[in-house]
């Protein structure tokens, strides 16, 4: 299994521009969830999904839309990058929504946004 | 809510000397617990989790932590510590009362420096 990964690992962007940032696990499962991870903030829930066509807001939402329409995928997608949105971008999946089990977090994507 | 504080920002221990990783958390409901480890320029990865069986719990890499109730806490402690384990560390708490979301709330990290 490759597990969860991300593309791509490193992105600038010019302020005003989009782009999707892309995430797939072979798991089968349920849960996904992106993550921004920001110095000495930890990481914080941006957007997340039970199963495919289910997705709900996080912790910070604001500035990116999400969508599941398979198990595998989970793309995040920023329509008007600003520079507010610098920061390391991380996928995550786990078996099912509830608390028990692990997250599983791919390697993650820097973005840069000027 | 639930609420997670990481003691200290930053550790520094000397290599083959004892580690302690501070974490307090806050949960209304009966949470789930975990330590998350990332290394320089990796994902992250689980060393360990509490999910209200043993309260001592064994993770990877001879860590461990104690999940204190009464004290709402859930320090990570290593006996020796091995210049490989230089890495940020996350306690991370989830609410297991909560059927869906799975929401995961970090600390803000705890950065371990191990002296040779």
């Amino acid at each position: 299994n490759a597990g969860v990964t991300q593309t791509p690992k490193f992105q600038v962007l010019k302020t005003g521009q989009s782009m999707t940032l892309q995430c797939a696990q072979d798991m089968n499962h349920e849960y996904m969830s992106w993550y921004r991870q920001d110095p000495g903030m930890g990481l914080r829930l941006i957007h997340y999904s039970v199963g495919a066509g289910i997705t709900d807001q996080g912790e910070v939402p604001n500035g990116y839309n999400v969508s599941r329409s398979t198990t595998e995928d989970f793309p995040l997608r920023l329509l008007s990058a600003a520079p507010s949105q610098t920061s390391v971008y991380f996928c995550a999946s786990s078996i099912t929504p509830t608390g028990f089990y692990e997250q599983y977090f791919g390697p993650g994507t820097r973005l840069t946004v000027t | 809510a639930q609420s997670v504080t990481q003691l200290d920002s930053h550790v520094s221990v000397s290599e083959g000397t004892p580690v302690l990783l501070r974490c307090n958390y806050s949960s209304s409901y009966s949470p789930s617990l975990f330590w998350y480890v990332q290394h320089p320029n990796k994902g992250l990865q689980l060393l360990l989790k509490y999910t209200s069986a043993a309260t001592l719990v064994k993770g990877i890499n001879g860590f461990e932590a104690e999940f204190k109730k009464s004290e709402t806490s859930f320090h990570l402690t290593k006996p020796s510590a091995h210049m490989s384990d230089a890495a940020e560390y996350f306690c991370v708490v989830s609410d297991r009362a909560v059927e869906y979301g799975n929401k995961l709330v970090f600390g803000a990290g705890t950065i371990l420096r191990v002296k040779s």
